[in-house]
């Protein structure tokens, strides 16, 4: 499984709140991404990270921010939840830039009401 | 961007028979294309990848092979077995102004189910 864990993996949550996913990996990788997987979509790429106070804008980005103080954690954060916001959410891992390989954590199931 | 796109949506096969699953892809600087396994409920898991230096790949019952000049890649699954039924996503990952951070375009997604 990488060392990756997501918390927490399920979470129900009123519109209008506020809502942080923890993302945390235990080998020190530099690479770390998060993804949203929404049925007809595949999975579509939120930001990622490529080090400590590095990050950058994916695909789908709006309504989303992200913050890495520390190598292992990988927050993302919606800052008013919306029901468009209600998915799967997967964090992932690349150990090596050059090879791309990304390796997925068990995921985070969001529900907006 | 990169676009991709996967065929077919759905995919039934008898077990034993052999499952293609294909993507076509946008972008001609694209120079990796992994493949995951999605069961119900789980994470994707990367199950076979090439690169772009590679025409194809095999790895047991899996095999994957790369058409540059068309732009497309294919997943070969032979003897399929019924626990092979799951969810596949084919991805492309694009070198951008000469820094790559692995950033991969996904397909939409391939429901393959095995009947025994």
């Amino acid at each position: 499984d990488a060392g990756i864990t997501q918390s927490p993996r399920h979470k129900v949550t009123e519109t209008g709140t506020p809502v942080t996913l923890r993302c945390h990996q235990t080998e020190n990788h530099r690479y770390m991404y998060w993804y949203r997987q929404d049925p007809g979509h595949g999975l579509r790429l939120i930001h990622y990270s490529y080090g400590v106070k590095d990050t950058d804008k994916g695909e789908v980005s709006d309504g989303y921010s992200v913050s890495r103080s520390k190598t292992e954690d990988f927050l993302l954060t919606l800052e008013s939840a919306t029901s468009s916001q209600t998915s799967v959410y997967f964090c992932a891992i690349s150990p090596r830039q050059a090879s791309y390989e990304q390796y997925f954590g068990p995921g985070t199931r969001l529900t907006v009401t | 961007g990169e676009n991709v796109e996967q065929h077919p949506s759905t995919l039934s096969v008898q077990e034993g028979d052999s499952a293609v699953i294909k993507c076509t892809y946008s972008d001609s600087a694209s120079n990796y294309f992994p493949w995951y396994k999605q069961e119900l409920g789980k994470r994707p898991q990367l199950i076979i990848d090439i690169r772009s230096n590679v025409g194809e790949k095999k790895d047991q019952r899996i095999a994957v092979t790369l058409n540059k000049t068309a732009k497309h890649f294919s997943l070969h699954i032979t003897e399929t077995q019924p626990e092979d039924s799951a969810v596949y996503f084919c991805a492309a990952s694009t070198n951008a102004g000469g820094t790559s951070y692995g950033k991969l375009t996904f397909g939409q997604g391939t429901i393959l189910t095995v009947h025994p």
